[in-house]
C-alpha cells in the first residue's frame, strides 16, 4: 500500500529563512511524488513533481524538491521564504498499481513571519 | 484556457437531504477525479471518472456517486447526508491519457456544510 507522511502540521519561519517542508513516503513500486500548495478557500495548485527523471527537481516559485529513494524522502525546500509563501502544503504519491489515484499527507501549514 | 470550474460554491443542506455538486474539466481534458477534503482525515479518493466510465474508485459508501458526461462534465451526488458529509470537495480533471506522472488540475472546491 502506499502513503505519505508530512512531518510537522505546522512550521514558521521568518521571512529570508530557509523553507524546509518534510515529506516521505512509502511504497513498493517506483512512486511519483507532487507538492501541491493550497491557499485558503482555494483548490490544490501543482508546485512541482518527480517522475523517476532528474531526482532534483525544480518547481514553481522558487521550490525544489529532491528524491532520495534510500531515504525514501521527497522533502520540499525553498532557500528564502517571502510572506506570499505562506499557506498549505501536500505532498502525495501515486503509483501505477493503485489506479494512479493521489495518496495525500495530512499537510504542513506554513506561517512566514515578517 | 480556462480552469477546471466547480459549481457551487457553497453549499448548506441538512441531513438526510442529497446533494449534486458539478464539475467542469479543462477542455480537452477526459479524466475527472473527486476528493474529500476534511481537517480530520485530510484529503481522501472518492472516484475517477474517464470517457463517462468509472475508472477507479476509493473506500467511500455507496451514498457517494458519481457521473460523466459525453462532454466530460462530471457531477457527484451524496445521498443521505450526515454530519460527517461536511467538506470541501475537489474535482480534479486531467487528459487521462498520460498515465501516473501526469499532472492533475484542482478546481477551487465546493464547501458543503451539513446541518
Amino acid at each position: 500500500a502506499q502513503s505519505v507522511t508530512q512531518l510537522g502540521s505546522h512550521v514558521s519561519v521568518s521571512e529570508g529563512a530557509l523553507v524546509l517542508l518534510r515529506c516521505n513516503y512509502s511504497s513498493s513500486v517506483p512512486p511519483y511524488l507532487f507538492w501541491y500548495v493550497q491557499y485558503p478557500n482555494q483548490g490544490l495548485q501543482l508546485l512541482l513533481k518527480y517522475t523517476s527523471a532528474a531526482t532534483l527537481v525544480k518547481g514553481i516559485n522558487g521550490f525544489e524538491a529532491e528524491f532520495k529513494k534510500s531515504e525514501t524522502s521527497f522533502h520540499l525546500t525553498k532557500p528564502s521564504a517571502h510572506m506570499s509563501d505562506a499557506a498549505e502544503y501536500f505532498c502525495a504519491v501515486r503509483t501505477s498499481n493503485t489506479g494512479n489515484q493521489f495518496y495525500f499527507g495530512t499537510g504542513t501549514s506554513l506561517t512566514v513571519i515578517p | 484556457k480556462a480552469g477546471v470550474t466547480q459549481t457551487p460554491r457553497y453549499l448548506i443542506k441538512t441531513r438526510g437531504q442529497q446533494v449534486t455538486l458539478s464539475c467542469s474539466p479543462i477542455s480537452g481534458h477526459r479524466s475527472v477525479s473527486w476528493y474529500q477534503q476534511t481537517p480530520g482525515q485530510g484529503l481522501q479518493f472518492l472516484f475517477e471518472y474517464f470517457s463517462e466510465t468509472q475508472r477507479n474508485k476509493g473506500n467511500f459508501p455507496g451514498r457517494f456517486s458519481g457521473r460523466q458526461f459525453s462532454n466530460s462534465r462530471s457531477e457527484m451526488n451524496v445521498s443521505t447526508l450526515e454530519l460527517g458529509d461536511s467538506a470541501l470537495y475537489l474535482c480534479a480533471s486531467s487528459s487521462g491519457l498520460a498515465g501516473v506522472g501526469e499532472t492533475q488540475y484542482f478546481g477551487p472546491g465546493t464547501r458543503l456544510l451539513v446541518l
